[in-house]
């Protein structure tokens, strides 16, 4: 089966720039997870998805980050105005629903900010 | 909230050498624990997970992790490294049962010199 995809996988933009981050997870994976990890730090946790609904999104930094899952499949998280802070390697990750089942990621994007 | 504490930062062995990473949580309910690892270029793939049962669990290219519930470990081992076991290794921990919120230590980083 496909794994978990990330798009783009590297992105450089300047301060203020808008940024759109995609996520397909795998095909029936009704969750879908977005961590981010700021250089030399741990992988956190930003929000999580069951379909289209937003289940827990505590980890979301601030209003300038912007996650949405349309119909259920892909995931898009958008970073507008991006900021310097923002820089760091966005990782999604999915998992089907029901019992305990370990989640799958993506190869991440790296996202540069100047 | 769980925490999840990764006792190394940066390990190098020779080849041959035994492993031990050690890792810590803090969390006052059941858990599910993991070990992902990451290969220079590569996606999070996960190791091994202990959901329940035998707190001795085995997981790919020779890995085991022991759970000591006492203790609140779940350290990683194998007896014998292979310079293709370089890579950052990270722990992890959810509450078990429902969705998964996945906390992350912080990840060492191994290095094995042939």
């Amino acid at each position: 089966e496909a794994g978990v995809t990330q798009f783009p996988s590297h992105s450089v933009i300047e301060k203020g720039q808008t940024v759109t981050l995609r996520c397909d997870p795998i095909s029936g994976h009704d969750n879908l997870y977005w961590y981010r990890r700021v250089m030399g730090k741990e992988i956190k946790f930003l929000l999580h998805f069951v379909k289209e609904s937003k289940q827990d999104e505590s980890g979301m930094p601030n209003n300038r980050f912007l996650a949405e899952r349309t119909g259920g499949t892909y995931s898009t998280l958008k970073v507008q105005p991006a900021e310097l802070e923002d820089s760091g390697v966005y990782f999604c990750a999915s998992s089907p629903l029901g019992g305990d089942q370990p989640q799958h990621f993506g190869d991440g994007t790296r996202l540069s900010i100047l | 909230a769980q925490s999840v504490s990764q006792h190394n930062h940066h390990v190098i062995l020779s080849e041959a050498a035994s492993l031990e990473l050690g890792c810590n949580y803090s969390y006052g309910g059941t858990v599910n624990l993991f070990w992902y690892v990451q290969y220079p270029g590569q996606h999070l793939q996960l190791l091994l997970k202990y959901f329940s049962g035998d707190p001795l669990v085995k997981g790919i290219k020779g890995f085991e992790a022991e759970f000591i519930k006492s203790k609140f470990s779940f350290n990683l081992r194998k007896p014998s490294v292979q310079w293709s076991d370089t890579a950052e290794y990270f722990c992890a921990v959810s509450p078990s049962g429902g969705y998964q919120k996945v906390t992350f230590g912080t990840g060492t980083k191994l290095q094995v010199i042939p």
